[in-house]
């Protein structure tokens, strides 16, 4: 199987900015997709190719991909951020098309 | 704007086969550059793909699952099926449906359907 691992938990003051990195061996191959799930919602596409962001979502979330690494930013966050946050891409040889990371949640303090 | 509306049973006994239906509204299921996924969320727990079907019918599934589901399209209805079988506990979970737009990338689920909870008890 292939993994993505992402930490637990992220913890921000309104207006600071939050960083909550992906790990996995094929993301310099893969792109990297994030999601946004509120409590009792569905989750919701906020980055997608690593840094592009969908229309409608604001300009305070943007994504980046370094190595084995990609990270989603929240600049400015807001209490409205508070969420939890999924990572998602794909084993370099096809065999798993879609994986999703363990989640994070996000705790605007 | 499309919509996806999750449908089925809700309680399913150990041993025996969920099914879920997908509608699909304001759009085709037949367009193409689109595939078609069920993705399920244990209470509690992460998001794990199950598989996906495109517009041409072919199906693509989740290795670890793939001995037990089935996903198909029926077009005259606009809508695309799960079956999942011999069901047990650790399949008890929020069950969605989702689009996935290929100009956003191979399977970025752009669209999702507000998800449905299955129970697996006797």
């Amino acid at each position: 199987s292939y993994e993505l691992t992402q930490p637990p938990s992220v913890s921000v003051s309104p207006g600071q900015t939050a960083r909550i990195t992906c790990s996995g061996d094929a993301l310099p191959k893969q792109y990297a997709y994030w999601y946004q799930q509120k409590p009792g919602q569905a989750p919701v596409l906020v980055i997608y190719k690593d840094s592009e962001r969908p229309s409608g979502i604001p300009e305070r979330f943007s994504g980046s991909s370094s190595g084995t690494t990609v990270t989603l930013t929240i600049s400015g966050v807001q209490a409205e951020d508070e969420a939890d946050y999924y990572c998602q891409s794909a084993d370099s040889s096809g065999t798993f098309p879609a994986v999703f990371g363990g989640g994070t949640q996000l705790t605007v303090l | 704007q499309l919509q996806l509306q999750e449908s089925g049973s809700g309680l399913v006994k150990p041993s025996q086969t969920l099914s879920l239906t997908c509608a699909v509204s304001g759009g085709s299921i037949s367009s193409g550059g689109y595939s078609w996924s069920w993705i399920r969320q244990p209470p509690g727990k992460g998001l794990e793909w199950i598989g996906y079907i495109y517009h041409s019918g072919s199906t693509y599934y989740n290795p670890s699952l793939k001995s037990r589901v089935t996903i198909s399209v029926d077009r005259s209805k606009n809508q695309f099926s799960l079956k999942l079988s011999s069901v047990t506990a650790a399949d008890t979970a929020v069950y969605y449906c989702a689009r996935a737009s290929h100009s956003y990338g191979d399977n970025a689920f752009d669209i999702w359907g507000q998800g449905t909870m299955v129970t697996v008890s006797s």
